[in-house]
């Protein structure tokens, strides 16, 4: 069975410091990868996806995710985080031939403190 | 932008009652889906509809659960008898369609207490 393995379950940081959040998943065929984020108090909404192309994806509030197909990763990263980056960040995964439908990592819980 | 509704927004109940959940998707969009998540966890999959028919309801636990679409567009998760262990957001998602390339676009969701 697919599985998609977020293995920071919680990441503290200071503002201006840089992220990388990890994202795995166990799949080798074909893929989407996503990355949504759970703002305090809001739904879940898309931060960025890959679909073919260029494996480095940019997304919105400058985050950015790199998809590396020969170690199976989508990690998420972000230069200089902000206090408002604090949320809860998923990694979801789209595998083809199935069913289409989005399995999503257990998330890792970010803190930004000012 | 359009947003996926669900209600309620809280719910307590006390254990063997019964429960539903309401979800109406963004207009136009076919698929439906059923989250379910439990704190801590990401999201897991319960029932995914495309239009009125259910396409994959593999997780769903049958013994308790059910989920309709009957005009295609809004659904209802039912729990009947709730059990403790049902205690969890309940998310609603929706897309244009079924495929590679959708995103998900998706409600509030719905904090069950199972008391």
């Amino acid at each position: 069975a697919q599985s998609v393995s977020q293995h920071n379950h919680h990441v503290i940081l200071s503002e201006a410091a840089s992220l990388e959040l990890g994202c795995n998943y166990s799949y080798g065929g074909t893929v989407n990868l996503f990355w949504y984020v759970q703002y305090p108090g809001q739904h879940l909404q898309l931060l960025l996806k890959y679909f073919s192309g260029d494996p480095l994806v940019k997304g919105i509030k400058g985050f950015e995710a790199e998809f590396i197909k020969s170690k199976f990763s989508f990690n998420l990263r972000k230069p200089s985080v902000q206090w408002s980056d604090t949320a809860e960040y998923f990694c979801a995964v789209i595998r083809a031939g199935g069913s289409y439908i989005p399995t999503f990592g257990r998330g890792t819980s970010l803190i930004v403190h000012p | 932008e359009a947003e996926v509704a669900q209600s309620p927004r809280y719910k307590i109940t006390e254990k063997s009652q019964a429960v539903a959940f309401w979800c109406d998707p963004i207009s136009g969009h076919a698929t439906l889906y059923w989250y379910r998540q439990i704190l801590g966890q990401g999201p897991e999959l319960l029932v995914q509809f495309q239009d009125e028919s259910v396409v994959d309801d593999s997780q769903l636990p049958k013994d308790r659960f059910s989920a309709e679409r009957l005009k295609g567009v809004d659904s209802t998760l039912k729990i009947q008898p709730a059990e403790l262990g049902d205690s969890a957001m309940y998310l609603c998602a929706s897309s244009f369609r079924t495929g590679l390339n959708e995103k998900l676009f998706f409600g509030s969701g719905t904090q069950l207490s199972v008391l």
